[in-house]
């Protein structure tokens, strides 16, 4: 079957870095997406990785490794509003209706404290 | 400014009722999406459209039905037979390449009285 894996929460304290995990085993793999859902709101694009290595932008990093099947979300210099629900999502093989179908994890919810 | 607009933001059905949820994106993008999210639970696909006039089952179709008439629009209809319908759902929009990120409508959360 197809599978995502995400701790489902997290704390940490303003001003520090946290590390968000995702574990994936899906039938193939188009690339793996990171976003941001505050809540009540709508989810926002963070970071898409599609080959191996750290993608940088800003306070915060994503890294993927496709023979591990694993992917990280970093937070530098959290602050208070880093506090919402984290969504690793890993886009799949081709399907009958040439949509590449997007597999969501349940949600890493990150509460960050004074 | 350009984006994919949700309405309304809540919205209450009765018991046999049918209810649209509407969702409209100026991004001129072809593909659109509905998902549902559960407390505890991943986004869960509904439908989708790839493109004007056609339209595809995602995972948990039953009790729904879609229309897209034109590119802007892609309304969700939750019919009587979908008996758990208390969620929140998300309208989201993307192109067509191979890196395509979603972009999300507000949401709506739909409540049974």
């Amino acid at each position: 079957g197809q599978n995502i894996d995400q701790p489902t929460e997290m704390t940490a304290t303003e001003g520090a870095i946290v590390q968000i995990n995702c574990t994936y085993q899906t039938s193939g793999f188009n690339g793996l997406f990171w976003y941001q859902q505050h809540a009540g709101e709508a989810p926002t694009f963070l970071s898409y990785n599609v080959l191996d290595g750290l993608e940088e932008k800003g306070r915060f990093s994503s890294f993927l490794s496709r023979s591990k099947g694993y992917s990280y979300l970093l937070l530098k210099e959290l602050q208070m509003k880093d506090s919402a629900s984290y969504l690793c999502a890993v886009r799949g093989t081709l399907n009958a209706g040439n949509n590449r179908k997007l597999i969501w994890g349940l949600g890493t919810s990150l509460a960050v404290n004074p | 400014d350009g984006g994919i607009t949700q309405s309304p933001k809540y919205l209450f059905r009765k018991e046999g009722q049918n209810v649209t949820l509407s969702c409209e994106q100026n991004l001129n993008h072809d593909a659109m999406y509905w998902y549902r999210q559960d407390p505890g639970q991943g986004l869960r696909l509904i439908y989708y459209s790839q493109i004007v006039n056609d339209f595809q089952k995602g995972d948990i179709a039953e009790g729904y039905s879609v229309s897209r008439e034109k590119k802007e629009s892609f309304p969700l209809t939750v019919t009587s037979a979908q008996k758990n319908p208390t969620a929140f759902y998300l309208c989201a929009s993307s192109m067509t390449g191979p890196d395509e990120k979603l972009f999300f409508g507000s949401g709506t959360q739909l409540s049974v009285l």
